[in-house]
């Protein structure tokens, strides 16, 4: 049972390019959320999916982010014409249709850096 | 508004030590209380969680004490060992919502 597939696991892009990170959820996981690690912190939630829907995306910065989690193939976390401090660990979670208390399962995670 | 503290920021134990890790939050709409364990890396896993209508879980060598009235909770490592030499996050969420509440994180290394 392979866990939350990210790719790819090291990005690094120059000032101005666009970042492309994919987040496969576990078998059966329908939910998807991202988060980001700056060096030296904790996870800060940006972004909460389902299946071609945005639920909460109010961690996510205003300007040059945006995710998505079509209806087939992986969740995309786009960042468009990045800066420096965007360089950072970005991880994925899954979880299952909701319950009571869900476990969030991360993936590896995708470090960008941006020269 | 820092709505997870968690302390403290590096520990160093011995070999067969005890390990404390707390955290304090002010978000009372919480209401499931997990810690975190990452390894260089890794993404976080799950290492206990526990749930506000008890005070203490136990799980092997790991314990997680929770006081709902002073919005603490602290995660006891026994017996610690250098495999367990690891960042450790509290991660506090709110059913109601989607987030999980990450602290700052705690980095423990394990002496032989």
């Amino acid at each position: 049972n392979a866990g939350v597939m990210q790719n790819p696991r090291h990005l690094v892009r120059r000032r101005g390019q666009e970042a492309r990170l994919r987040c496969s959820p576990m078998k059966g996981h329908s939910h998807v959320y991202w988060y980001r690690q700056l060096p030296e912190e904790g996870l800060k939630f940006m972004v909460y999916l389902q299946k071609e829907n945005i639920i909460d995306e109010s961690g996510m910065p205003k300007e040059r982010f945006s995710a998505e989690f079509p209806k087939e193939g992986p969740s995309i976390l786009r960042i468009q014409q990045v800066v420096r401090g965007d360089s950072a660990a970005y991880f994925c979670a899954s979880s299952p249709p909701r319950g009571l208390y869900n476990e969030q399962f991360f993936g590896p995670g995708t470090r960008l850096t941006v020269l | 508004q820092q709505q997870v503290k968690q302390s403290p920021q590096s520990l160093i134990v011995q070999k067969g030590g005890i390990s404390i890790i707390n955290c304090a939050y002010e978000n009372t709409a919480f209401d499931y209380f997990p810690w975190y364990q990452q390894f260089p890396g890794k993404g976080p896993a799950l290492l206990i969680a526990i749930r506000p209508d008890v005070s203490e879980k136990k799980e092997g060598r790991f314990t997680i004490s929770f006081n709902k009235s002073a919005k603490q909770f602290s995660l006891h490592i026994m017996d610690s060992q250098p495999g367990d030499s690891a960042t450790y996050f509290c991660a506090p969420f709110e059913t109601s919502g989607s987030r999980l509440t990450f602290g700052e994180g705690t980095q423990l290394t394990v002496n032989p």
